[in-house]
């Protein structure tokens, strides 16, 4: 099993569009969880810090279930410019951070 | 703040050569520097932990003889890729980790250098 795992893509929506993405992580000890971003041929933002209480950031909204081990993200009203491969990546003891393997997101006018 | 920085950004090579990857933090010190490796629609893979002064943490399955790692600085570490084959073609990206921002435990990715064996 995968330490992290996420929804398998492409998802192809429409402008406006809501979408969700989805992610598991095996470690139950994992410290800290994020979203990251990343465009083709570049390398990864950050995107947000997800905590367990929830946090959004304008169109974005994050959630952590600690006891499920699941992590969520939220696109609302989605934009051309969002279109990107999103990174669930999970920081374990030691600073190590464990990349899911990317949902691609290609919104369409 | 926070910029981290790679260079070269892509370099092709001839198989048997070695090649130097640095990756430099712009504006703040980093106590810990992380390489990693993404092949072509999969995601990134850690290879190794270094922190500065010591030797670096390798990933199970990285050669630590082939992927040599030296952070002789707070803000400068290298990873040579010795006697590169064409299998050792990938998108090899740092990351570091220390005070910028007042976090510790962010880390800032480096834009990434394209390495390609022919």
């Amino acid at each position: 099993r995968k330490e992290v795992e996420q929804d398998p893509g492409p998802f192809n929506v429409p402008e406006g569009a809501t979408v969700a993405f989805n992610c598991t992580y095996s470690n139950s000890a994992s410290q800290s969880f994020f979203w990251y971003r990343q465009d083709c041929r570049k390398e990864p933002k950050l995107l947000m810090s997800v905590y367990s209480s929830g946090n959004e950031d304008g169109r974005f909204t994050a959630q952590l279930n600690r006891a499920s081990q699941y992590i969520s993200l939220l696109i609302r009203d989605s934009k051309l410019s969002d279109s990107a491969t999103y990174l669930c990546v999970v920081n374990q003891v030691g600073g190590k951070l464990i990349f899911g393997q990317g949902t691609e997101l290609s919104v369409k006018p | 703040g926070a910029v981290v920085s790679q260079h070269p950004s892509r370099v092709i090579c001839k198989s048997g050569t070695s090649v130097k990857i640095e990756c430099r933090s712009l504006d703040f010190q980093a106590t810990t520097m992380f390489w990693y490796r993404q092949f072509p629609k999969q995601s990134l893979m850690l290879m190794a932990t270094s922190n500065e002064g010591s030797k670096a943490t390798y990933e199970q399955g990285v050669e630590k003889d082939k992927f040599l790692i030296n952070h002789a600085s707070l803000t400068l570490s290298t990873l040579t890729v010795t006697s590169a084959h064409p299998e050792d073609s990938s998108f090899y990206i740092c990351s570091a980790e220390g005070l910028a921002g007042g976090s510790t435990d962010t880390q800032y990715f480096g834009p990434g250098t394209r390495l390609t064996v022919l």
